[in-house]
Parts: structure tokens; C-alpha cells; sequence
């Protein structure tokens, strides 16, 4: 059973161009969590998803950046217009749903984003 | 909002030796998740150990154990014997246990160095 992957693993961006970054949950698994790691911090939440609908973005930035996870394929974190300070380790985790009776959320390696 | 404090931001302990990582972690909330997970340099999330708030009984992972102290909201991470791939970045995690957000909550973290 593949883990939670992420692509890609290393990202590097010129300020102003758009980043995108893929995460494919375990299988069996439909909610999907997105967490940025800033330098020498803990991960701090971005958003929650199910398919098709955001269930929480009270981490995500008011502008610029964006999610989704459609009924088919990875979900999908997009920032429009990358400045400096979005260079961080961003991590997706992915878990069953609450009523299958596990709580564990389970991480991918992570996407480093390098904003030049 | 819940908070989450790791008042150590670097411990070291020889190899063999046992440590101990402090958590204290602030909520209004009776029913929840606490989590250590491990992040060695290849910067990977790995789940340690859970607790319940409901269960009194600590929890213990093979040389991973948890002192769980409800009342004092205190939840720190003892490793007994301690081994080099034990060296990594430690964070602790809160979650609630129903409805509304599924997010983790980090603390900032305690970088572990195992001496030989």
C-alpha cells in the first residue's frame, strides 16, 4: 500500500510565477490536509479537503493561494504569484474518514518551494 | 484557538541513555488527541505515538512512552535506550476528537542530537 506522495519533491519558482504542487492520498483514504514548515518552525494548517469540497481553510492565505481535490486524480495546492516568503516545506497528509474509526493523518515527504 | 508550547528547542542525551521532551499544550476542550511525531533530516513526518484524552492509561510504543497529565494539559514524550536514528526533530500535535476542524495543531519543536 503506497504512502502519501507528493510531486514534486523540489520546486523552484521566480517570483511572480505560479507554483503547483500534487498530492495523491494513501488509498482508501479521502480527506487530505495541506501544512507549510516554515525555517526552523512546526507545520502550521493550511486547509482541509474531501473530494470536491473544502471542509476548512482557516490556515490558507487570503490571496494567492488556492486548493482543491477533485473526484478524479491528486489534490492540488496552487499559489499565483509566488513572493520570497512563501519558500517553505509544504506537506500533505492524508487520513480515512472519521467514521471508518481512525483519526491518524499520515504525511508525504513534503514539496520544498524555492522562491528566487 | 488551541496551543501548543515545546519549552525545549534542542535536548542531547547519550546513546543508551533515556530522555524526556516536554509538551504542554492549552484547550477548553474535554475530548481530544495529543501526537508526537518524528521528523529525521530526510524531513519526513513520522507518527511516534497517540494518546486519547479519554484514556488515562499512558501510551507506550515499544521505547517510545507518553506521561500524559490531563489536569496540568502536559504530555511529554519519554525515549528509553536511546539509539542514533532516534536523532530528529520531535513535534507535538494536538487534535480534537469531534467535529468540527480535523487539524493538527504543532508545537515548534525539539531538535534531538543522540551523542554515541
Amino acid at each position: 500500500n503506497a504512502g502519501v506522495m507528493q510531486n514534486p519533491r523540489h520546486l523552484v519558482r521566480r517570483r511572480g510565477q505560479e507554483a503547483r504542487l500534487r498530492c495523491s492520498p494513501m488509498k482508501g483514504h479521502s480527506h487530505v490536509y495541506w501544512y507549510r514548515q516554515l525555517p526552523e518552525e512546526g507545520l502550521k494548517f493550511m486547509v482541509y479537503l474531501q473530494k470536491e469540497n473544502i471542509i476548512d481553510e482557516s490556515g490558507m492565505p487570503k490571496e494567492r493561494f488556492s486548493a482543491e481535490f477533485p473526484k478524479e486524480g491528486p489534490s492540488i495546492l496552487r499559489i499565483q504569484q509566488v513572493v520570497r516568503g512563501d519558500s517553505a516545506a509544504y506537506f500533505c497528509a492524508s487520513s480515512q474518514a472519521r467514521a471508518q474509526g481512525s483519526y491518524e493523518q499520515y504525511f508525504g515527504p513534503g514539496t520544498r518551494l524555492t522562491v528566487t | 484557538a488551541q496551543t501548543v508550547t515545546q519549552s525545549q528547542p534542542e535536548m542531547s542525551v547519550q546513546e543508551a541513555e533515556t530522555v524526556t521532551l516536554s509538551c504542554t499544550y492549552d484547550t477548553s476542550e474535554s475530548d481530544y488527541y495529543l501526537f508526537w511525531y518524528k521528523q529525521p533530516p530526510s524531513r519526513q513526518m513520522i507518527l511516534v505515538i497517540r494518546q486519547e484524552a479519554y484514556k488515562q492509561q499512558n501510551a507506550t510504543e515499544n521505547r517510545f512512552s507518553v506521561n500524559f497529565q490531563k489536569a496540568a494539559k502536559s504530555f511529554s514524550l519519554k525515549i528509553s535506550d536511546s539509539q542514533l536514528g532516534d536523532a530528529a526533530m520531535y513535534f507535538c500535535a494536538y487534535r480534537e476528537s469531534r467535529g468540527g476542524s480535523e487539524k493538527l495543531v504543532f508545537g515548534k519543536g525539539t531538535k534531538l542530537t543522540v551523542n554515541p
